[in-house]
């Protein structure tokens, strides 16, 4: 059975300080992987996309990884601010776009 | 930029009501999706449309029927409300060949119903 499961379930941090957020799946074949982020009673909004052949992907503070032989990725949060408060899904595409979505880390940034 | 709407952002409905949650998208998208949002459960698939009058079962079609007269219009119906039913409900949309962008979803604010 496809499954993504992510860790931590919820995580509190000082403004200012890194984290990392985890997500280990399980979805074969593999096509690609997404973080979106949801802020409180909004929709998800994508980050970004890892597909086989990328280990490392930077938007802004946000850097994800990949490694496809383990079935890991991880999104680090440099420098944390307040507005990052909010949950991280992860989400993996496998063979006939069938998309499973993991269960989401909800982060909170305290002053 | 791509814009998906929702037409309420909460709605409290009655055991037993016909309940209708419309979602409209403005990037002529082929594909249309309905979701529901439940504490420690994660984003699980209603139904899904890649084409006006298409329709596809996600994981949780039961309860559940849905609605896609034109391209940029998905609705969703519960036929008879339950409380169980009492969720967050998100509606996406995605371009059918994007082998670019990795077929990336683009969701609405959400529809937090109550059923009583």
């Amino acid at each position: 059975k496809n499954q993504v499961e992510q860790s931590p379930q919820s995580l509190i941090i000082l403004e200012g300080k890194n984290c990392t957020l985890q997500c280990n799946y399980t979805v074969s074949p593999f096509s690609n992987l997404r973080w979106y982020k949801q802020d409180t009673g909004r929709g998800p909004v994508s980050l970004t996309i890892m597909t086989f052949s990328e280990n490392t992907k930077s938007n802004g503070r946000y850097t994800a990884t990949l490694d496809a032989d383990t079935k890991q990725s991880s999104l680090h949060i440099t420098a944390s601010q307040l507005s990052d408060s909010a949950s991280y899904i992860c989400v993996v595409r496998g063979g006939y776009q069938k998309v499973t979505f993991g269960i989401g880390t909800k982060l909170q940034v305290i002053p | 930029d791509v814009k998906v709407t929702q037409s309420s952002r909460y709605l409290v409905k009655r055991t037993g009501e016909k309940v209708f949650l419309e979602c409209v998208q403005d990037m002529d998208h082929e594909n249309m999706f309905w979701y529901r949002q439940d504490p420690g459960l994660g984003l699980r698939l209603i139904y899904f449309s890649y084409d006006v009058k298409m329709k596809e079962k996600g994981d949780i079609p039961e309860g559940y029927s849905v609605s896609r007269e034109k391209k940029e219009r998905f609705s969703l119906i519960l036929e008879s409300a339950s409380t169980n039913q009492t969720s967050m409900y998100l509606c996406a949309s995605s371009p059918f060949t994007d082998r670019v962008g990795g077929n990336i979803q683009y969701f609405g604010a959400g529809t937090r119903l109550s059923v009583l």
